[in-house]
């Protein structure tokens, strides 16, 4: 199993300002994503970190609005840019050691909320 | 797309009692995996059970299985001697069988294991 560090687990900020969310991994990982799950909602994947190239955003996200960098195998961050109230969530990272089809282990989350 | 549907917002169960919590899903695909991951309040992802489609036989890990009908793209977890530590979200998740690592999850399932 891997174990994920994600930093900060919470916070509050104000409108148009931008957040960094850290992720960080106690081996190297093959992939790395960044999740989003809305008030009361389901996840949602918003991007995969790619290490040494640019991610690979889902459909309805862009990177001006959640830049992300994977410097390395073990970490990455995603960052919440020009945030609005609509951007309050919980944002997790997921990794995936090795195998294709092994399971994704997830991190504990950060909750944000946008005044 | 794949769609993962789960019917039912919220379930109750009494200690030690056995509790189904149902999930469907809509694929063009044969070959996929299906997950069963657990969200209690510390907002922790915790994979559950983990079903290969491909193979027929029921998935099981201690008090967790999984009841797999293929044709009728069902899968509903069965947790019997519930706990009070067993109480959380519960969330479906399909990926396909391919090089594509993403996860599209259900709505999920409040489960309250009441003492």
């Amino acid at each position: 199993s891997a174990v994920i560090s994600q930093k900060p687990s919470r916070d509050i900020c104000q409108r148009g300002t931008s957040l960094t969310i850290q992720c960080q991994v106690d081996s190297q990982v093959t992939m790395m994503f960044w999740y989003r799950q809305q008030p009361g909602q389901s996840l949602t994947l918003i991007a995969t970190a790619n290490q040494g190239s640019e991610a690979t955003y889902e459909s309805g996200f862009v990177i001006d609005k959640f830049p992300i960098s994977r410097p390395n195998l073990t970490f990455s961050t995603l960052t919440v840019s020009n945030m609005s109230p609509e951007d309050s969530s919980i944002y997790l990272c997921s990794v995936s050691p090795g195998q294709l089809n092994e399971k994704l282990f997830f991190g504990s989350g950060t909750q944000l909320s946008v005044l | 797309a794949q769609t993962v549907t789960q019917s039912q917002p919220e379930m109750s169960v009494q200690e030690a009692e056995t509790v189904t919590l149902s999930c469907t899903y809509d694929t063009s695909e044969n070959n996929y995996y299906l997950f069963w991951y657990k969200q209690p309040p510390s907002r922790q992802m915790i994979l559950v059970i983990r079903q290969e489609a491909y193979k027929q036989q029921n998935a099981t890990e201690n008090r967790f299985s999984v009841n797999f009908q293929k044709a009728a793209k069902s899968f509903s977890l069965k947790i019997s001697d519930s706990q009070l530590g067993d109480t959380a979200m519960y969330f479906c998740a399909f990926k396909s069988g391919g090089s594509n690592y993403k996860l599209t999850f259900g709505k999920g399932t409040l489960l309250t294991v009441n003492p």
